[in-house]
């Protein structure tokens, strides 16, 4: 199927920097997803854009939408240890309705 | 609230003994998927019901059925559960086929003995 590559994979990082992933693809989206997902648990929505060059902010969480629409950022700003988890982006290719595609995941580990 | 409720969150099954997984929503959406995620990878969708129409993907095992028997419910059944078939499984709903909405449920962790 379509991929999404998803980058990096895995992040260590300090507690109070700042985080950033991206999702690429070679083909066009009209929605980008950012989930979520702790241990155990489902994947939880953070952000939805549904327009090229979208910029929206959930708190310490910032995403956008490409202005090509093949690619979309999270940043993380102040990461606490909350913040750890896996986090996936899920993006609805412009021919292929409401099927999601979903990126590898990154995880995300914070040291207090 | 409105939500995704899967039952149960754990579930153990023996090698070959049929067993099912449930999903409901309060949300009234038209759609329900059902998707197998293995540790640490992206989900991988099984099918979906865009109302009582069944979409099952091309990959998805004979071995994994559905039934919607209404809008709020869902159910997974695997016929002769494997070891290969223990999984995170989760389901999600979505408003419409413009997939507003998109929501998932906790998740059911499989395990085959």
């Amino acid at each position: 199927g379509q991929q999404l590559n998803q980058s990096p994979q895995s992040m260590f990082i300090q507690e109070g920097e700042d985080v950033s992933m991206n999702c690429t693809s070679s083909s066009i989206f009209n929605t980008w997803l950012w989930y979520k997902q702790d241990p155990g648990e489902g994947p939880v929505l953070l952000i939805a854009l549904y327009k090229a060059g979208e910029l929206t902010s959930n708190g310490r969480l910032t995403a956008q939408f490409g202005i090509t629409r093949k690619d979309s950022f999270l940043n993380i700003s102040a990461s606490i240890p909350s913040d750890v988890g896996i986090y996936f982006c899920a993006g609805q290719l412009q021919n292929a309705g409401n099927m999601l595609t979903f990126g590898g995941g990154t995880r995300l580990m914070v040291k207090p | 609230d409105a939500m995704v409720i899967q039952n149960p969150r754990y579930q153990v099954t023996q090698f070959g003994k049929p067993v099912t997984l449930s999903c409901s929503q309060t949300l009234n959406h038209n759609v329900m998927y059902w998707y197998q995620q293995k540790s640490s990878q992206a989900p991988k969708l099984l099918f979906h019901y865009y109302d009582k129409d069944f979409n099952n993907e091309a990959d998805t095992p004979d071995n994994f059925q559905s039934r919607r028997p209404n809008t709020s419910f869902c159910f997974l059944d695997i016929r002769s559960p494997g070891l290969g078939d223990a999984a995170m499984y989760l389901c999600a709903t979505s408003r419409d086929r413009t997939g507003v909405g998109y929501t998932f449920g906790s998740g059911t962790r499989l395990t085959v003995v």
